[in-house]
């Protein structure tokens, strides 16, 4: 079981351009996280997928747009990318909201 | 507003020198308080869940407490290979909220 996978690992965006981050879990996990992670701020909430079919708004959802894309698979767009949103992504999935997770190994995102 | 607090921000200890590290929380119906493991440049690997006051949960080194206001991970006679940063996150049941609330993590080095 490969768990939770992320691609790309490292990406270097322009202001202004897009991109999706994808993720994929093999555990037939229900629910499904976006995270990102910046330095003395610890790991803030995105947008989360409780089940397949829904999707609901985290801490941070200003300027990104996800889609679960059937139980396996949920992505992070950015449509227009700023500087304030190089960070380190994590996708996690868990079996259910009120289980633990799992993480995947993360995108290093870089917005020049 | 679920708030979690991790104290202290970084630790050092040596080799065999027991210590604990705490995680203080507030939130409306606690469903569950987890413990994760992350290593630089990883994603944060699950430890534990405590679902209750009183509950202990222990793996290898590792032990972990709940009371109704803090958990602590107690380490015994840690090894360089326990350095990590250790998150606390809980998660709550008010509003329909399935949001989990992380703390910032403590950094620990154990020196040989």
């Amino acid at each position: 079981n490969a768990g939770v996978t992320q691609t790309p690992k490292f990406q270097v965006l322009k202001t202004g351009q897009s991109m999706t981050l994808q993720c994929a879990q093999d555990m037939n996990h229900n629910s499904m996280y976006w995270y990102r992670q910046d330095p003395g701020m610890g790991l803030r909430l995105i947008y989360y997928s409780a089940s397949e079919g829904t999707t609901d708004k985290g801490e941070v959802p200003n300027g990104y747009n996800v889609s679960r894309l059937n139980k396996r698979e949920f992505s992070l767009r950015l449509e227009s990318a700023a500087p304030s949103q190089t960070s380190v992504y994590f996708c996690a999935s868990s079996a259910g909201v009120f289980y633990e997770q799992y993480f995947g190994p993360g995108t290093r995102l870089t917005v020049t | 507003e679920d708030q979690v607090t991790q104290s202290p921000e970084a630790l050092r200890l040596q080799e065999g020198e027991s210590s604990s590290l705490n995680c203080s929380y507030t939130v409306s119906g606690l469903r569950g308080l987890f413990w994760y493991r992350q290593d630089p440049g990883k994603g944060p690997e699950f430890l534990f869940t405590l679902y209750s006051a009183g509950e202990e949960k222990e793996k290898e080194r590792l032990k972990a407490t709940l009371t109704k206001k803090e958990s602590f991970l107690h380490i015994t006679a840690p090894k360089p290979e326990d350095s990590a940063t250790y998150l606390c996150a809980v998660q709550g049941a008010s509003g329909g909220s399935y949001i989990p609330t992380f703390g910032r993590g403590t950094s620990l080095i154990v020196h040989p």
